[in-house]
């Protein structure tokens, strides 16, 4: 049973491009959460979706900045026209069940995006 | 603001000895705990989690202590392996707020020396 499956692991970027970070979560997981971890810091919670669902996206910065959770295929992160303060790792987690901490949840290897 | 604190960057013991490593919070919604340990270029890695409910939880080398009252906990590894040398990051749900997203420290890196 594979992990949590985060791609690309490195992503460059150019100001103003887009960047498009993608997870797949483990099988038989509906809830997916997106962190955050700029240098020198904690993650940082960005946004909770189920199943072509948002649920929080409490932490998503207002604008440039996406997500979406479809029916089929990975959660997929956006962010448009990419600025240097954007550079970070971005982790993906998931879990069958909201709100079950005895396990905790599972992480991706994270997608590490520079933009130069 | 930061609702949970880590407030040692770095940690350095001895391979044998026991690691400490500390964790405040200021949010006395948070219900649940949780230790991740990172390596570089890896993502966290879960430990040990601890219910609000509860004063301590043991898995193995590791401990998990909960003093609500301070709004404290620790972790405690013993005997500390080299293997354990890794960023290890606290983390907190808040029970308010039923989404379950996690609400982490800044992380203290610690270093096992053989």
């Amino acid at each position: 049973n594979a992990g949590v499956m985060q791609n690309p692991r490195h992503l460059v970027r150019r100001r103003g491009q887009e960047a498009r970070l993608r997870c797949s979560p483990m099988k038989g997981h509906s809830h997916v959460y997106w962190y955050r971890q700029l240098p020198e810091e904690g993650l940082k919670f960005m946004v909770y979706l189920q199943k072509e669902n948002i649920i929080d996206e409490s932490g998503m910065p207002k604008e440039r900045f996406s997500a979406e959770f479809p029916k089929e295929g990975p959660s997929i992160l956006r962010i448009q026209q990419v600025v240097r303060g954007d550079s970070a790792a971005y982790f993906c987690a998931s879990s069958a069940r909201q709100g079950v901490f005895n396990y905790g949840y599972t992480f991706g290897s994270g997608t590490r995006l520079t933009v130069v | 603001d930061q609702q949970v604190k880590q407030n040692s960057p770095s940690l350095s013991v001895q391979e044998g000895r026991i690691s400490i490593l500390n964790c405040d919070y200021t949010n006395s919604m948070f219900d649940y705990f949780l230790w991740y340990k990172k390596y570089p270029a890896e993502g966290p890695t879960f430990l040990i989690s601890i219910s609000s409910i509860k004063d301590k939880n043991e898995d193995g080398r590791f401990t998990v202590f909960l003093n609500k009252s301070a709004k404290h906990l620790s972790l405690h590894i013993v005997p500390s392996q080299p293997g354990d040398s890794a960023v290890y990051f606290c983390a907190a749900v808040d029970g308010s707020s039923n989404t379950g997203k996690l609400i982490f420290g800044q992380g203290t890196t610690l270093q096992v020396k053989p």
